[in-house]
C-alpha cells in the first residue's frame, strides 16, 4: 500500500494567517493526490484535485502544489470558516489511502 | 448535479452482515467508478473498495469480507460486509470517482453501529 504521511496532525492559527499542510507519499505517485476539507458531522468536501487544481466553487485562498513525493495544501488569508480537518488522498493505485488528517483550529 | 445518498440499517449485530445501498441521482451508475469509504468516530478515513463496469477492487485490510454490486435499474450500488465486529462501527460514505481521479461528490454518510 502507498502510505500518505500527513503533517502536522493539528495546528492553531489566526484569521489572516497563511497555513501549510504537507503530505509525503511513500513512493512516486505523479500528481494523483487530492485534498479534502471535513467539518464536524459532514462528509469530506473536495478542495484540490490532481495536486494543484482548484475544485469549482472553492475559494482561491486554497492552493495545492507538488515537489516530488511531497504535496502541500496552502491556505492564504485564513478565515474563521476554514476551521476543519483536512485530508490528503492518493488515487495512484488501490487501495486508495488517506493521510491521517490535520485538525485546523482558528485562534 | 450529481447526488449520492446512503441507506441501510443503523444497527447490526456482531458476526452478522452489514448491508448498505447508495442511490445515485443526476448521473448514470453505468459510468465512473463508485467507492465506499468509512470513518470510525474521531478517526481518519479508510477506503473500503470500489465497483465499476469491469469489476471490483477492495482494500486488503478487510480480509475478503466485503462484496459490492450494482443495480442499474435503480441507479444504485451496494456494499455488504460480513462477519462484522465492533471495529466495523463507523460512518460509511459512498462517493464517485473516475480511474485515478478524485472522490467527488460524496454522500452525506450513514452511521452503522455493531452491537448486540
Amino acid at each position: 500500500d502507498i502510505q500518505m504521511t500527513q503533517s502536522p496532525s493539528s495546528l492553531s492559527a489566526s484569521v489572516g494567517d497563511r497555513v501549510t499542510i504537507t503530505c509525503r507519499a511513500s513512493q512516486s505517485i505523479s500528481t494523483y493526490v487530492h485534498w479534502y476539507q471535513q467539518k464536524p458531522g459532514k462528509a469530506p468536501n473536495l478542495l484540490i484535485y490532481a495536486a494543484s487544481n482548484l475544485q469549482s466553487g472553492v475559494p482561491s485562498r486554497f492552493s495545492g502544489s507538488r515537489s516530488g513525493t511531497d504535496f502541500t495544501l496552502t491556505i492564504t488569508s485564513l478565515q474563521a470558516e476554514d476551521s476543519a480537518t483536512y485530508y490528503c488522498q492518493q488515487s495512484h493505485s488501490t487501495p486508495y489511502t488517506f493521510g491521517q488528517g490535520t485538525k485546523l483550529e482558528i485562534k | 448535479q450529481v447526488q449520492l445518498q446512503e441507506s441501510g440499517p443503523g444497527l447490526v449485530k456482531p458476526s452478522e452482515t452489514l448491508s448498505l445501498t447508495c442511490t445515485v441521482s443526476g448521473d448514470s451508475i453505468s459510468s465512473y467508478y463508485w467507492s465506499w469509504i468509512r470513518q470510525p468516530a474521531g478517526k481518519g478515513l479508510e477506503w473500503i473498495g470500489r465497483i465499476y463496469s469491469s469489476g471490483t477492487d477492495f482494500n486488503p485490510s478487510l480480509k475478503s469480507r466485503a462484496t459490492m454490486s450494482v443495480d442499474t435499474s435503480k441507479n444504485q450500488f451496494s456494499l455488504k460486509l460480513n462477519s462484522v465486529t465492533a471495529a466495523d462501527t463507523a460512518v460509511y460514505y459512498c462517493a464517485r470517482g473516475d480511474l485515478g481521479k478524485e472522490l467527488n461528490p460524496w454522500g452525506q454518510g450513514t452511521l452503522v453501529t455493531v452491537s448486540s
